[in-house]
Parts: structure tokens; sequence; C-alpha cells
């Protein structure tokens, strides 16, 4: 088991419900990622966060709303979601920038957009 | 723009047998490459790590190669087992910070 952790596992919602998917690492690192993964396409980075900082958004609609109040902890608040963005949502976090560290991931949450 | 490409999609063998999946990649100019297993609906768990500098990683029955100027990598899993059955991907992170760039994964069933 990684020291990565995601709540929900699972979730369902409709388009107009307002959720969020939390990650918490206790690895004492300092960069966290979102992740989206949806079938037939490759892993896609959504957010970027370094020291609570966030240093990317990949193009990613409004309608995801990414929260880091510390290193540890990440959210992604969701709201007016479409049909299209039922994936599995991924979080990761490394121990610097550098490129150089690995990255872990967690065991993601599944959601599903009805 | 790097892309990453795993050819194949999919790929089956008999237990024992040597398991060998490819990952290319269009921009040489990596900072390293990591690849990753995925088990069915479950998170990524990260296998190895090459830094650009090295050409080869082992551990235990994996090793991976990499060829920047040709843009490649190989994964082989000497003898392989049914619980080798899962989704491999790799991804690079370019020069310029930690974003991975992701392929399409390789699903490998190990039959027994």
């Amino acid at each position: 088991e990684t020291g990565v952790t995601q709540t929900p596992r699972h979730l369902v919602m409709g388009m107009t419900n307002k959720k969020s998917l939390k990650c918490e690492q206790h690895l004492g690192h300092n960069a966290m990622y979102w992740y989206k993964q949806s079938a037939k396409k490759p892993l896609e980075l959504m957010f970027v966060y370094n020291f609570k900082e966030q240093t990317e958004n990949n193009s990613v609609p409004s309608r995801f709303s990414p929260e880091c109040p510390n290193s540890s902890h990440l959210f992604l608040h969701l709201h007016t979601l479409q049909p299209e963005d039922s994936a599995l949502y991924l979080c990761a976090s490394s121990q610097g920038m550098a490129g150089t560290y690995e990255q872990y991931f967690g065991p993601g949450t599944r959601l599903t957009v009805t | 723009k790097q892309e990453v490409t795993q050819i194949p999609a999919a790929l089956s063998v008999p237990e024992g047998e040597n398991l060998v999946l490819n990952c290319s990649f269009t921009d040489s100019a990596i900072y390293n490459l990591q690849w990753f297993r995925q088990d069915p609906g479950k998170g990524l768990t990260s296998l190895l790590l090459i830094q650009s500098s090295q050409r080869e990683q082992t551990s235990g029955r994996l090793n991976a190669s990499l060829d920047k100027s040709s843009g490649r990598s190989t994964l082989y899993i000497a003898a392989s087992q049914p619980g080798d059955s899962a989704t491999y991907l790799c991804a690079v992170v370019v020069a310029a910070g930690n974003k991975l760039t992701f392929g399409g994964g390789t699903r490998v069933l190990v039959k027994p």
C-alpha cells in the first residue's frame, strides 16, 4: 500500500451536484498532482502544486477547482460536471520539483457523472 | 510537443516467457523516464526510474533500458508469472519540470 490515500474510492454524482475529492500523502513530499485517466486515453496531468502553490494548470475546465491547504493535502472540488468527466482521478506526490524524484500515486477515485 | 507511444496495446504470453515492452517518445530531450504498473481499477506503482544520463536500471526480474537518441525505452521482465498481469505504462519527464507525459500503456496477460 502506498503512502498516498484518496477518498472516496468511488463517487457517483449528477451534473448539478457539488462534490470534492480528497488526497492525503504521508511521505513528507512537497509536490502533489491531480491526474485524469479516461478509458482509451493516456493519463493526463491536470494540476501541479509545489509547497502549496499551483505551478501548473493543464488547460483544465473551471468546473474542476483544486485546493492545496498544506503540503500533505490536496482537494479537487467538482461542480456542474459533464458525463465525459467520468474517469479515474489519480493523485500523486513527489519529494521535489526537479524531475529527479519518483511520483507516488494513490489508488484513485472512480467518478461517474450521470 | 512530447508524445509517448507504447506498442503493442495488449500482449498475452505463457508463464515463464520473457516479456519485452516497448516505449517510444518523440522528443529526445527528456529529463528522465519512469515505468509504472497499474492493476485494474487501481493506482500506479512505480517500477523503475531511469535518469537521462543512464542507459539502464534493474530491479529484480525487471530491467529497463533507455536510448535517448532513438527515443526508445524497453522494459524486460524475465521469467514472467501470472502475477505480472497488469497494465504497464511508461512516462517521460521533459527538462522543463516535473510534468509526466504518459504513453497509453501495454496490457499484459500472463497465462498459467
